[in-house]
């Protein structure tokens, strides 16, 4: 099983803002990382798939990146919908998941 | 457009088993993997399993001796088992669709990577005395 390690736990920030979520695993798992928004009571949302494709119908507002071991999930300019929780995925060796990101309004 | 919808009993007691299934409408059934992931009050998610429409199974190996997932290619379905439950199992479960990339030829050997891009609602179970 691969770990998947997210940072930070918790990120506050204001709408318009460019924020940035971590995702590291303990092995390289390639490009084949998964994230995924969810919100209060719902389902998880695909955002990006591969590391760096944006999942259909996601504003280009998100993006991904890296390759390996180390990711990043960048919101460029944050609109009130995006304050959300945000998981990553590996599907590299079978799937497993960061622990979460809240992003909450400062 | 593909739609999940899923059922099952959300009320158990401890040592009983938990029953899901997930109907997949619209969309291939045969090309895509299935899968199951719970999430507990307040925590993050975890994977189960997943199965293809051959039957095909992998398993969590924290979960693998309680869990059985089979399907019903007659009527695009797949269902989940959990034997034994107890409070730790208390949870929102999920079924999802998993999307496959192409395959990519390694040695002799196709290698198939897939993420989970339509989910269904989810179905609360709860165990308790």
């Amino acid at each position: 099983d691969i770990q998947m390690t997210q940072s930070p736990p918790t990120l506050s920030a204001l709408v318009g803002d460019r924020v940035t979520i971590t995702c590291r695993a303990r092995q390289t798992i390639d490009s084949w990382l998964a994230w995924y928004q969810q919100k209060p009571g719902k389902a998880p949302k695909l955002l990006i798939y591969k590391a760096s494709s944006l999942a259909s119908g996601v504003p280009s507002r998100f993006s991904g990146r890296g390759s390996g071991t180390e990711f990043t999930l960048t919101i460029s300019r944050l609109q009130p919908d995006d304050f959300a929780t945000y998981y990553c995925q590996q599907y590299k060796s079978s799937h497993s998941f960061g622990q979460g990101t809240k992003l909450e309004i400062k | 457009q593909v739609q999940l919808q899923q059922w099952g009993a959300g009320l158990l007691k401890p040592s009983e088993t938990l029953s899901l299934t997930c109907a997949v409408y619209g969309g291939s059934f045969s090309d895509n993997h299935w899968n199951w992931i719970r999430q507990p009050p307040g925590k993050g998610l975890e994977w189960i399993g997943e199965i293809n429409h051959s039957g095909s199974t992998s398993y969590n190996p924290s979960l693998r001796s309680r869990v059985t997932i089979s399907v019903d290619t007659s009527k695009n379905q797949f269902s989940l088992r959990l034997r034994s439950v107890t409070g730790a199992d208390t949870a929102m479960y999920y079924c999802a669709r998993g999307k496959s990339h192409e395959p990519i030829l390694i040695g002799s050997y196709f290698y198939y990577y897939y993420y989970m891009d339509v989910w269904g609602r989810g179905t609360t179970v709860t165990v308790s005395s």
